[in-house]
This record gives structure tokens, C-alpha cells and sequence, in this order.
């Protein structure tokens, strides 16, 4: 299986700030790697697709990148309601991981 | 709008198979080239994935469950089942549905189920 390293496990902080998050598989994935927001009590839902695509809707201070084995999600400018975890997911083989989660929160 | 809900037992026995259904509405489920996946995340803890059907009926499994999971697809009923056997304690998760092309875009509101005696 592809291991899908995500750091760091928690951050906090301030609204305003640029908030990075990164993702690294265990072997190369090409662009196959999604970023989903999960609010408490909620659904996961995707943000980020193939690595830099943003899906419709999503607001545009969330963004993506990378290709191979390491990728960044990035916050332009954290917003009160972006509290949330945050994961990102390898589909490039079978079985599809995702990684362990990054818990954001408000300075 | 495709809309996906999981239905189910919320409380299952030690040994026995869990069950669950998500039916799909605002969309057929044979319709496009897609797939039909079952996530689970207990409490407090990552997604794990489970497997997945494609309309076709073909299935994947993830290795650590395969010998326990069954995913079979209704289209008639535009709806698609998980069946899990011989559940112990380290089952109990909250269920997800999703329709996935490549990525999950949607998802049930997820289903929590509870192993125990």
C-alpha cells in the first residue's frame, strides 16, 4: 500500500494568516491526490483535485500543488469558518489512502 | 443535485454482518462513468477506505477487509449495499457513501454504527 504522510497532525492559527499543510507519499503518485475539508459532524468534502484543481465552488484562498511524492494545500488567509481537519488522499493505486489528518484551529 | 443517504442498523452483535444501503437520488446510478464507495472513520480518528462498485458491477476491495466485505449495486432501486461479516469492536465507524471519479464529490452524511453486545 502507498503511505500517505501528512503534516503537521494539528496547527492553530491567527485569521488572516497563510496556512501550508503538506503531503507526502510513499512512492511517486503523479497528480493523484485530492484534499478534503471535514467539519465536526460532517461529511468530508472536496476542496482540491489532481493535485492543483479546485473544485467548483470552493473558494479561491484554498489552493494546491505538487506532483511525485510531495504536494502542499495551502489557506491564503485563514477565515474563521475554514476550522476544520483537514486530509489528503492518494488515488493512484489500489487501495485508495488517505492521510492521518490535519486538525486546523484558531490562534 | 445528486443526494447519497446510508441507511442501516446502528447497532450491530459481535460475530454477525453489518449492513448498510445508500441510496442515490437527483441522478441514475448507472448513468456516467462512475464509481460507488464505502469509507468509514471511527470516532475521532482518519478515513479509512473500504471498497467500491462500478456500474458494471465490478468491484475493489481494500486488502485489509477483503476477506469480510461485500459490495454489490441495485439499479433498479438506484441504490448500492455493503455487507461486512464477522465484526468486532474495531468496526465501529461512521459509514460514508460517496460517488467517486478519481475523487469522492459526494457524500452521504454518514451512518454511525455501533458494534456491540
Amino acid at each position: 500500500d502507498i503511505q500517505m504522510t501528512q503534516s503537521p497532525s494539528s496547527l492553530s492559527a491567527s485569521v488572516g494568516d497563510r496556512v501550508t499543510i503538506t503531503c507526502q507519499a510513499s512512492q511517486d503518485i503523479s497528480n493523484y491526490l485530492n484534499w478534503y475539508q471535514q467539519k465536526p459532524g460532517k461529511a468530508p468534502k472536496l476542496l482540491i483535485y489532481d493535485a492543483s484543481n479546485l473544485e467548483t465552488g470552493v473558494p479561491s484562498r484554498f489552493s494546491g500543488s505538487g506532483s511525485g511524492t510531495d504536494f502542499t494545500f495551502t489557506i491564503s488567509s485563514l477565515q474563521p469558518e475554514d476550522i476544520a481537519t483537514y486530509y489528503c488522499q492518494q488515488y493512484d493505486n489500489l487501495p485508495l489512502v488517505f492521510g492521518g489528518g490535519t486538525k486546523v484551529e484558531i490562534k | 443535485q445528486v443526494q447519497l443517504q446510508e441507511s442501516g442498523p446502528g447497532l450491530v452483535k459481535p460475530s454477525q454482518t453489518l449492513s448498510l444501503t445508500c441510496t442515490v437520488s437527483g441522478g441514475s446510478i448507472s448513468s456516467g462513468s462512475y464509481y460507488w464507495s464505502w469509507i468509514r472513520q471511527p470516532a475521532g480518528k482518519g478515513l479509512e477506505w473500504i471498497g467500491r462498485i462500478y456500474t458494471s458491477g465490478s468491484t475493489n476491495y481494500n486488502p485489509s477487509l477483503k476477506s469480510r466485505v461485500t459490495i454489490s449495486v441495485d439499479t433498479s432501486k438506484n441504490q448500492f449495499s455493503l455487507k461486512l461479516s464477522s465484526v468486532t469492536a474495531a468496526d465501529t465507524a461512521v459509514y460514508y457513501c460517496a460517488r467517486t471519479s478519481g475523487y469522492e464529490d459526494y457524500w452521504g452524511q454518514g451512518t454511525l454504527v455501533t458494534v456491540s453486545s
